[in-house]
């Protein structure tokens, strides 16, 4: 069985850095072409793709966000970490990490359950 | 960046119904079209990719058709468990993006 989880503060104050870890199990970051995203959701509002990385340590991001994220992995821990640095209260959401599924293109499946991060003073 | 637009954004069915989702590129996408279905308080869950696979698990009164520019999700007999909101998603092109949701709810 495939499960990722996410965690991280769920209070952020704005300037400060975001850092979110995805821990999963039921595969490895280690098999070719598998990968690990990130994606948002404000609150009422739409999906928003921020950051993918994959077994080959390829790393992706959203142009309108690669001036202020990294996504790294970690495999000895099963983990991908995303960081968000400066952060505004645009950036509350609820923040998803979600496995890669291994067919032709970037299909999400499964994701986690999801963690709400909130931005403000 | 491709723009994902989906049709309509709210669409009231009574269960027992068909319904028709939308979804339009800006651009080709090929068939790298994916549907999700995210009920309240929920993650979002795979329901269809490569525009007309269903994922696995799901139901065959979700069905996907479409390649190009124009896709849709139709749902053969609404259950009280499908109202919820749908999103497509395209990954032929960098970034990755979303259409903005169709909310199918209970007439």
């Amino acid at each position: 069985q495939i499960t990722l989880k996410e965690s991280g503060p769920t209070l952020v104050k704005p300037t400060q850095t975001l850092t979110l870890t995805c821990t999963f199990s039921g595969f490895s970051l280690t098999t070719s072409g598998v990968g690990v995203a990130w994606i948002r959701q404000p609150p009422g509002k739409a999906l928003e793709w921020i950051a993918f990385i994959y077994w080959n340590d390829d790393k992706r991001y959203s142009p309108s966000l690669q001036n202020r994220v990294t996504i790294t992995k970690d495999i000895s821990k099963n983990q991908v970490v995303l960081t968000m640095t400066n952060v505004d209260p645009v950036d509350t959401a609820t923040y998803y990490c979600a496995r890669r599924l291994l067919v032709r293109g970037q299909v999400l499946d499964p994701w986690g359950q999801g963690t709400l991060v909130t931005v403000s003073s | 960046e491709i723009v994902m637009t989906q049709s309509p954004a709210t669409l009231s069915v009574s269960p027992g119904e068909r319904a028709t989702l939308s979804c339009r590129a800006s651009q080709s996408v090929s068939t790298n079209l994916a549907w999700y279905q995210q009920k309240p308080g929920q993650a979002p869950r795979l329901l269809v990719y490569g525009a007309s696979t269903r994922a696995t698990g799901v139901p065959a009164r979700f069905s996907g058709s479409g390649s190009g520019t124009e896709f849709t999700l139709t749902i053969s007999s609404l259950q009280s468990e499908d109202f919820a909101v749908y999103y497509c998603q395209q990954s032929n092109n960098w970034p990755v993006t979303f259409g903005q949701g169709t909310k199918v709810e209970i007439k």
